[in-house]
């Protein structure tokens, strides 16, 4: 029973570049959502979505980041032209349905980002 | 906004001693509260919840009650093994987004044999 799956775990990239995150939920989950980690600080909220939809978004920067849910496949969270800033551990988490205090968002190990 | 104040690390303990995690939090209404762990190379776990006020989250030896009066929600175990070592995250939920996490920096523990 695979847990909360992201890669790559480590993923270096030069100013401009493109970065690319997946995420593939636990089995059965439809609700996956997107945190950042910024050094010495807590996790915060990116994006919430469900298959095909983005369902919360006011965490993510408005330019350069986007995120989807496809039908078929992961989850990406994709970062266009990235700079230093978004040096970041970038973690998913899945939950079977919405909503913490009746259920549980399991997260995956993340995707640690560096930009030089 | 919603905010969570988790005590600096990194702790350093012995086998065998007490563990306290002080948290602190901020929010609007009554949030509901959440301990995560992380051990090394895996992603966050929850170990323990509390919904509202006066109750109180226990797994695996730790707990954590829901203070409202003093806005905190402290982690304890009394006697902590070598496989305890880990980043604590504290984290809350409020409002009607409660698939929202609002996490604290975590505290990095490491106990010693």
């Amino acid at each position: 029973n695979a847990g909360v799956m992201q890669n790559p775990r480590h993923l270096v990239r030069r100013r401009g570049q493109e970065a690319r995150l997946r995420c593939s939920p636990m089995k059965g989950h439809s609700h996956v959502y997107w945190y950042r980690q910024l050094p010495e600080e807590g996790l915060k909220f990116m994006v919430y979505l469900q298959k095909e939809n983005i369902i919360d978004e006011s965490g993510m920067p408005k330019e350069r980041f986007s995120a989807e849910f496809p039908k078929e496949g992961p989850s990406i969270l994709r970062i266009q032209q990235v700079v230093r800033g978004d040096s970041a551990a970038y973690f998913c988490a899945s939950s079977l349905e919405a909503g913490m205090v009746k259920n549980i968002q399991y997260f995956g190990a993340g995707t640690r980002l560096s930009v030089l | 906004g919603d905010s969570v104040t988790q005590m600096e690390g990194p702790v350093t303990l012995s086998e065998e001693a007490f563990l306290t995690i002080n948290c602190t939090y901020t929010a609007t209404g009554y949030p509901s509260l959440f301990w995560y762990v992380q051990y090394p190379g895996e992603g966050l776990q929850l170990l323990l919840k509390a919904t509202k006020a006066d109750d109180k989250g226990s797994n695996k030896g730790f707990e954590a009650t829901y203070r409202k009066e003093t806005t905190s929600f402290h982690l304890e175990k009394g006697s902590v093994q070598v496989s305890d070592s880990a980043v604590y995250f504290c984290a809350l939920t409020s409002g009607s987004n409660d698939y929202k996490l609002s996490f604290g920096a975590g505290t990095t523990v490491t106990v010693r044999a």
